[in-house]
């Protein structure tokens, strides 16, 4: 199945700087690429996504870049504030079956203000 | 719009005791899903339904059945509950259109076993 490495697993960053949040892939014909983000006793919400045909995509202060041929993605989050302080998944279709997404382990995101 | 609802938000169990988590989707999404979430990890897929009638195996399913009842609802049993399934459990839906989609998470269902 699968492999996903999410890195790193803690992450602390003054407020207003910025944050990056990588994660590596297995499968090369993967082609879909969301991240989620998850607050403490929430349910994970998506804050965005990539499809394998763009290698950037930005939405305010969030964006995502793909590197399709090291199989790689990142979150980076700019000018960063307490209210971004959370967990932050990143995920991949399953091999075989893309209905299916694999997690990867989890960023903790805290934001000292 | 209520999006995914979960019932029960907690509960407590003995040891092998069974209950049903169960679990709606007002969204007209044709692909369903179970995850378990344990402390500091991320989220392990228990089964998933693809469309209405059928059902998979995901990554941790030993202990656990699924049912889904129609297009809505997708309903997981513990049959004979273990302190192993101590846990947080998410139902999420996507709307399957021949490539990858988000998924919508409902609020989780805290179970403890005892």
């Amino acid at each position: 199945g699968e492999n996903v490495e999410q890195h790193p697993s803690t992450l602390s960053v003054q407020e207003g700087d910025s944050a990056v949040i990588k994660c590596t892939y297995s499968d090369s014909a993967s082609n879909y690429f969301p991240w989620y983000k998850q607050e403490l006793g929430k349910r994970p919400q998506l804050i965005i996504d990539i499809r394998s045909n763009v290698g950037e995509k930005k939405d305010q202060r969030i964006a995502v870049t793909l590197n399709k041929t090291a199989k790689h993605f990142s979150l980076h989050i700019t000018e960063t504030q307490p209210e971004d302080s959370a967990v932050y998944f990143c995920a991949v279709p399953q091999e075989g079956s893309a209905r299916q997404l694999t997690f990867g382990s989890g960023t903790q995101l805290t934001v000292l203000p | 719009n209520a999006g995914v609802t979960q019932t029960p938000k907690f509960q407590v169990l003995k040891t092998g005791q069974s209950m049903t988590l169960q679990c709606a989707q007002d969204m007209n999404h044709n692909s369903m899903y179970w995850y378990r979430q344990d402390p500091g990890m991320g989220l392990r897929l228990i089964y998933y339904s693809a469309s209405e009638g059928t059902t998979d195996k995901g990554e941790v399913p030993n202990g656990y059945n699924v049912s889904r009842l129609n297009k809505r609802e997708f309903s997981l049993r513990l049959e004979s509950a273990a302190p192993s399934q101590t846990s947080v459990y998410f139902c999420a839906s996507s709307l399957w259109t021949g490539q990858g989609q988000p998924q919508h998470f409902g609020d989780g269902t805290r179970l403890s076993i005892l």
